[in-house]
């Protein structure tokens, strides 16, 4: 089956600085990637829309310039939290589809912030 | 707007019993409707899916009930067991789109 690779699976870092965080599809080309944000007992909020080779489409309140997303490739995202701040700490979830139709988003197994 | 549903928040189930989750939604333009189980620490993982143009969709003992008219479906998962206890969230979309999803339900069931 699909599998979606998330890197790293934690993250501890300081207020102030900036975290990567990858998002790779390893066996098929993802055209499109969303990523997601998840507090404690909550469910999924949307964050942005990533296509492959252009700008990335931000939900309603999401900050395009704290939250920096590229799509280099077909089996490459990633999520750049800039000036990380306590108030980011929280468990950022990728996914991918293999098409613009119907098919299946897969999800990676997120990646849990700290910002001390 | 909160386009999805789902309820209950929480669900409680003796083993073997038959875990029902319920979602509905309010976009009549949906036209895929899938179910996510995520274990604590993990990201979200397609259960099963179904399209409205039928009205259930059995997969082991996972079964989905849609009702169209009543935009309305849901997840009964039978002969529940320990290890399905997770969180499930329904989920829409329309035409390929991005997925809307419910608020969650946490499920336990106890042995």
């Amino acid at each position: 089956g699909a599998v979606v690779s998330q890197h790293p699976s934690w993250v501890i870092c300081k207020s102030g600085t900036s975290v990567k965080i990858e998002c790779r599809s390893l066996d098929f080309q993802a055209t499109t990637m969303f990523w997601y944000r998840q507090f404690p007992k909550q469910s999924l909020m949307l964050m942005a829309t990533s296509n492959e080779g252009s700008k990335a489409t931000y939900e309603q309140g999401v900050e395009k310039d704290k939250f920096l997303i590229n799509h280099a490739s077909l089996t490459l995202s990633t999520l750049t939290v800039t000036s990380a701040h306590p108030e980011d700490s929280s468990f950022y979830i990728c996914s991918a589809k293999r098409d613009s139709g119907n098919s299946p988003l897969h999800f990676g197994n997120g990646t849990r912030l700290t910002v001390t | 707007q909160q386009q999805v549903k789902q309820s209950p928040q929480s669900l409680i189930v003796q083993k073997g019993g038959i875990s029902i989750i319920n979602c509905a939604y309010e976009n009549t333009a949906f036209d895929y409707f899938p179910w996510y189980q995520q274990f604590p620490g993990k990201g979200p993982a397609l259960l099963i899916a179904i399209r409205p143009d039928v009205s259930e969709k059995k997969e082991g003992r996972f079964t989905i009930s849609f009702n169209k008219s009543a935009k309305q479906f849901s997840l009964h998962i039978m002969d529940s067991q320990p290890g399905d206890s997770a969180t499930y969230f329904c989920a829409a979309s329309k035409a390929g789109n991005m997925l809307t999803f419910g608020g969650g339900t946490r499920l336990m069931v106890k042995p």
